[in-house]
């Protein structure tokens, strides 16, 4: 069974500054996709970012970008010019992409990010 | 706004008692799946609905039950409720079954309090 790790429970970061939020997992397939959701004091569950295993190219979405390493099964989050509004806790999701197999998230424990001013 | 909804927002209950948990999905999406936050859990994947059929089922009790209707709306019924069922129960949605494309949207979750 694939399991994910998040071994960060709290993280702080100064606001404008760079934070890395760490993860990694451990799985057998081949194919399969991670996410980073976050999850606000709202206790909204927002997609930040999505990786697909199969590309090598790490994904960025705007101030989000992950580092990606398939080999040591890590998939990390950096978090740049950080923002009030980033606190949150974070959390590292996996899905595996078999045909017909099913669709459900695997989440890590969750990483909580303080901002501070 | 993720596009899915779920009513109510908030249940207070007591041990013993029946509640159902109400999912609207966002437009288009065929997928509804079931997810249960608790501290002690952390997020636990229940159930997953696609196109009215169960297609995977988690760590789901037994007292636990779903659906899903023709309008691709879920219902999770939890029966028989003990003081460990409290927790924020997600309902998520996505546009088919699990397939390589796919990504699961949130909604707000019902806060379930047993007393």
């Amino acid at each position: 069974a694939q399991t994910v790790t998040q071994s960060q429970p709290e993280m702080s970061v100064q606001e404008a500054e760079t934070v890395t939020l760490s993860c990694t997992y451990d799985t057998s397939e081949s194919d399969y996709y991670l996410f980073w959701y976050k999850q606000p004091p709202s206790r909204q569950m927002i997609l930040v970012i999505r990786q697909e295993a199969y590309k090598q190219q790490n994904a960025t979405e705007n101030r989000f970008s992950v580092n990606f390493q398939k080999a040591a099964k890590s998939f990390s989050l950096k978090i740049s010019d950080s923002q009030l509004g980033d606190a949150a806790m974070y959390f590292c999701a996996y899905r595996s992409d078999y045909g017909g197999s099913q669709g459900n998230l695997i989440f890590g424990k969750g990483t909580k990010l303080s901002v501070k001013p | 706004d993720s596009g899915v909804t779920q009513t109510p927002k908030h249940l207070i209950t007591a041990t013993g008692q029946r509640v159902t948990l109400r999912c609207s999905p966002r437009s288009g999406d065929l997928s509804v799946y079931w997810y249960q936050q608790s501290l002690d859990q952390g997020l636990q994947f229940l159930i997953q609905y696609y196109n009215g059929e169960e297609r995977a089922k988690g760590n789901i009790l037994e007292r636990f039950s779903a659906q899903q209707f023709p309008d691709l709306h879920s219902e999770l019924n939890l029966s028989s409720l003990e003081l460990g069922d409290s927790a924020l129960y997600f309902c998520a949605s996505s546009e088919t079954s699990g397939e390589s494309t796919d990504t699961q949207y949130f909604g707000p979750g019902t806060r379930l309090t047993v007393l």
